[in-house]
Formats: C-alpha cells, structure tokens, sequence
C-alpha cells in the first residue's frame, strides 16, 4: 500500500511535554500539508511543503509548533510545551506534480491528547 | 481570502429518504477546485469527488450527485435513497489552482446521521 502513513496513531502526554509526529507521504507527492482537526470543526491548515522548502505557515502555528521535511520525503511535526489545547486530531496530506487540484491524499491522522 | 460554509451543522434523516448537504463557498481566484469528503467514526477522509471551476455541469455518482453553481457559489451534495452507511461527518472544501495543489480551505462540516 502506498498511501500516506501517519505514526503514532494516538498519543497521550503530560501538559508541558513535547511531542513529534511523522508523516511519510505517497512517495511522488512532491507537496505534503499538515492539518489540525478539533472536535466538530474541520480540517484546519498549518503548514504545507513542496520538496523540503516549507511554503506557508499558518498563524496558527504559535512558536511551539515546528515542522521539517527534511530530503523531502518524510515530514515530522513537533509541538514543544504541549498545553491542553493542543489535544486535536493532526491530519498530513500529500499530493503530486501536474494539475493543480489533483492528487489530495489524506492519511489516518494522529490523535493527541494532553492531559 | 477563500472561505467555505456549511451552514448546517447536522442532518438526520430516515433511511432511503434523499438528503442535500449545502456548501457554499468564497473566493476571489477565477481558477479553483471545490472537493467533497466524508469522514466516518473512524476518522479518515475519504475523497468523493473533485470539481473544476469551469466545469459546471452537475455530475452523478451512482446515489450521490453534485449542483455546482458559480452564480451562486454554491456545490451541494445530494444522497439519493440515503442508507445507515452514509451516517458520517462530510466536508466540503475549497483549493486555488494558480500554482499547483495550495492548501485546502475546509468548511466546519455536516454530520449527516441516517436512522434505520
């Protein structure tokens, strides 16, 4: 299977602890984006990559948030000094060359949880 | 800026009656893409169907079909004969198409809940 693959699926972690997350995308996506979802809300963007050059941030990446994609492949997402409000599903997403529009693949998420 | 509404929050319907998901949507680029995903319980979104800006024709998948209407910058979604299946939380969504895939701008949802 070559879908886009999310580790850990779930993760528990204490107020104040940092916490990584990995995303490997479809390997001929050449654009990967990570997103946020709170409960009852939708899909919210954080940051995107084409390659390894991070494109756009979103304000709502606070200082606390850092993402890489280092040889742009795989991308990690790290929240430093987790607060409670950082409990949400993190959703990566990657897509290809060629037509704009094309190619949006979602993988399962990772759900945090910051008690 | 773009922006995608949907303004029901949840819908719930009996099964085999049809249901129409609302999705209205702002933008200021003349070349966009609308998209429609479903997320079920176990939280995966699941692509259903990409449309093109200068594509208005009205498009039916098997039970599903599309409205795409420019001058009212609408794209509802309409289930036909709705089944327990179809219970899940649906997006709609919204990207630029300037300079390949731009992030996608996503509306809040509408949990569609079809009782047996």
């Amino acid at each position: 299977d070559t879908g886009v693959s999310q580790n850990p699926r779930h993760k528990i972690t204490k107020r104040g602890q940092n916490v990584t997350f990995r995303c490997d995308p479809i390997s001929e996506h050449n654009r990967l984006y990570w997103y946020r979802q709170t409960l009852g809300q939708g899909p919210e963007f954080l940051t995107y990559f084409q390659n390894e050059a991070q494109l756009e941030k979103s304000r709502l990446l606070s200082d606390r948030f850092s993402a890489e994609r280092p040889k742009g492949s795989f991308s990690t997402l790290e929240i430093q000094r987790t607060e409670q409000g950082d409990s949400a599903m993190y959703l990566c997403a990657s897509s290809g060359p060629g037509r704009a529009g094309y190619g949006y693949t979602f993988g399962s998420g990772t759900r945090l949880t910051v008690v | 800026a773009q922006k995608v509404t949907q303004a029901q929050t949840e819908i719930s319907v009996v099964e085999k009656e049809d249901v129409t998901l609302d999705c209205v949507y702002e933008t200021r680029d003349t070349t966009y893409y609308l998209f429609w995903y479903k997320q079920p319980p176990s939280g995966e979104l699941v692509f259903l169907i990409r449309r093109n800006s200068f594509d208005e024709q009205n498009e039916i998948s098997g039970r599903y079909s599309w409205n795409f209407q420019k001058s009212t910058s609408s794209f509802n979604f309409t289930i036909t004969a709705s089944q327990v299946v179809d219970s899940a939380v649906y997006f709609c969504a919204l990207s630029e198409a300037n300079s390949g895939n731009t992030p996608l701008v996503f509306g809040k949802g509408t949990r569609l809940s079809v009782i047996a």
